[in-house]
C-alpha cells in the first residue's frame, strides 16, 4: 500500500490560490489519487480524483505529473469556508481496497 | 432519506463492556469501512467489506468485530470496549466502480470509562 507524505499545515489569505502537494513514491500501477475534506465534526468529504495528468471539477484541480510520484491539490481562490484537512489517499480496489489516510494537511484560510 | 446514517451520534460505555455501532447506507453500495479518528488525527481504517459476507481487516482490527449479512448495513462490535478504543467512529461507502470515492456518515462519538 502506497504511504503519502503532505505538509501538516498551510495558511492561505481569502482569494489566493492554494496548492497542497503530497508525496507518494511507492505508487502502484493500478492506484488513483484521491483527495478528501474533512471539516471539524464531520466525516471527509470526497474532493476529486485522478490517475495521471490533470483533473478538474468545480472544485478543484489535480495535478500530477508523468512519474506519479507526487500530486498537486489546487484550490483556486480559497474562502473561509475551505478552512480544513484535506487528505492524500493512494489505492486500488483491485485485490481488496484498503484505503490509508495519512495526518493530512491543515489549511487555514485567513480574511 | 437516501444517503448513508450512524447510530448512535454519542456512546458512553464502560470498560469491559460490548458495544455495537451501526451503519446503514440507502444506495446499494458494494464497498463499505469502518474507521477511527483519534482527536487530531488522520482517519485508521478498522475493517472493510467488497459485498455482502465478505469483509476484511484494516489497519487496526484488534478489539473490533464486523458483520455485513445484508449489502446496507454494516455493524461494527467492541466486544469489550476499553478506554483506548475511545474515538469517533466513521462509517464510509462506495459504489462498485467508482476508485477510492467514498462517503462518509457522520461518525459516532464513544467514550469508554
Amino acid at each position: 500500500l502506497a504511504k503519502t507524505t503532505q505538509p501538516i499545515s498551510m495558511d492561505s489569505y481569502e482569494g489566493q490560490e492554494v496548492n497542497i502537494t503530497c508525496s507518494h513514491n511507492n505508487i502502484a500501477t493500478n492506484d488513483y489519487i484521491t483527495w478528501y475534506q474533512q471539516f471539524p465534526s464531520q466525516g471527509p468529504r470526497f474532493i476529486i480524483q485522478g490517475y495521471k495528468t490533470k483533473v478538474t471539477n468545480e472544485v478543484a484541480s489535480l495535478f500530477i505529473p508523468a512519474d506519479r510520484k507526487s500530486s498537486t491539490l489546487s484550490l483556486p481562490r480559497v474562502s473561509l469556508s475551505d478552512t480544513a484537512v484535506y487528505y492524500c489517499l493512494v489505492g486500488a480496489p483491485t485485490g481488496g481496497f484498503k484505503t490509508i489516510f495519512g495526518a493530512g494537511t491543515r489549511l487555514f484560510v485567513k480574511a | 432519506d437516501a444517503g448513508i446514517t450512524q447510530s448512535p451520534r454519542y456512546k458512553i460505555t464502560e470498560t469491559g463492556r460490548q458495544v455495537t455501532l451501526m451503519c446503514h447506507q440507502t444506495w446499494s453500495h458494494s464497498y463499505m469501512f469502518w474507521y477511527r479518528q483519534d482527536l487530531g488525527h488522520g482517519l485508521r481504517l478498522i475493517y472493510y467489506s467488497a459485498a455482502a459476507d465478505i469483509t476484511d481487516k484494516g489497519e487496526v482490527p484488534d478489539g473490533y468485530v464486523v458483520s455485513r449479512s445484508k449489502t446496507e448495513n454494516f455493524p461494527l462490535t467492541l466486544e469489550s470496549a476499553t478506554r483506548s478504543q475511545t474515538s469517533v467512529y466513521f462509517c464510509a461507502s462506495s459504489g462498485t466502480g467508482t476508485v477510492g470515492e467514498q462517503y462518509f456518515g457522520p461518525g459516532t462519538r464513544l467514550t469508554v470509562t
